[in-house]
């Protein structure tokens, strides 16, 4: 079975600097797609980037950005240029090509300091 | 685009009592999914359905779980009796399913339940 691994439970940030959220994840299928989903206080949750494992390219999306390694099974998110709206819990998930479901990380609680 | 619906936002209710979670999923999308958020267990799906039909419901904790998708517009997740342990927030996501792409899951807003 597929596993998520977020181990990073806290992380923190001055506003305007840059973070990296860990993730790891654990398949033995050569395609797939990773995403990087956002839980503000409001509990909503929200997709806030996607990679597609046949992609070596890594994904940006303004000041959000990946690092993807294949071979490492590895899919970081790194912030940059922080917002005091990125406060949130950050969840890294994954779902095969063929598949439906969405297997979660455990979620990485990030805050903000202005 | 209204996003997707879910009703009620909070819920409490004593132990033993029916419990009955709603979803509107966003109209013209054809994959709905129940997820589950507990701080022991995090994310959790528990059913999903593939135009209306359920697929997968291996992560429904037990038979007091049930979910109905009786048309394209409306779901519903059923408790019955709910207990203490049931306690959480409760997710619906709809998504445009596309074979071999990697569509998006929109998730609604939530139900938190508290059985007390």
């Amino acid at each position: 079975a597929q596993t998520v691994t977020q181990s990073q439970p806290e992380m923190s940030v001055q506003e305007a600097e840059t973070v990296t959220l860990s993730c790891t994840y654990d398949t033995s299928e050569s395609d797939y797609y990773l995403f990087w989903y956002k839980q503000p206080p409001s509990r909503q949750m929200i997709l806030v980037i996607r990679q597609e494992a046949y992609k070596q390219q890594n994904a940006t999306e303004n000041r959000f950005s990946v690092n993807f390694q294949k071979a490492a099974k590895s899919f970081s998110l790194k912030i940059s240029d922080s917002q005091l709206g990125d406060a949130a819990m950050y969840f890294c998930a994954y779902r095969e090509t063929s598949g439906s479901r969405l297997t979660f990380g455990e979620g990485t609680q990030l805050t903000v300091n202005p | 685009d209204a996003g997707v619906i879910q009703s009620p936002r909070h819920e409490v209710t004593e132990m033993g009592q029916e419990v009955t979670l709603r979803c509107k999923p966003i109209s013209g999308h054809n994959s709905l999914f129940w997820y589950r958020q507990t701080m022991m267990r995090g994310l959790e799906l528990l059913i999903y359905f593939n135009n209306n039909v359920p697929i997968d419901d291996s992560g429904m904790p037990e038979d007091r779980f049930s979910a109905k998708m009786p048309n394209a517009s409306f779901s519903t997740l059923k408790i019955q009796p709910s207990e203490p342990r049931d306690s959480a927030v409760y997710f619906c996501a709809s998504s445009l399913r596309v074979p071999r792409t990697p569509y998006e899951q929109y998730f609604g807003p939530g139900t938190r339940l508290t059985v007390t």
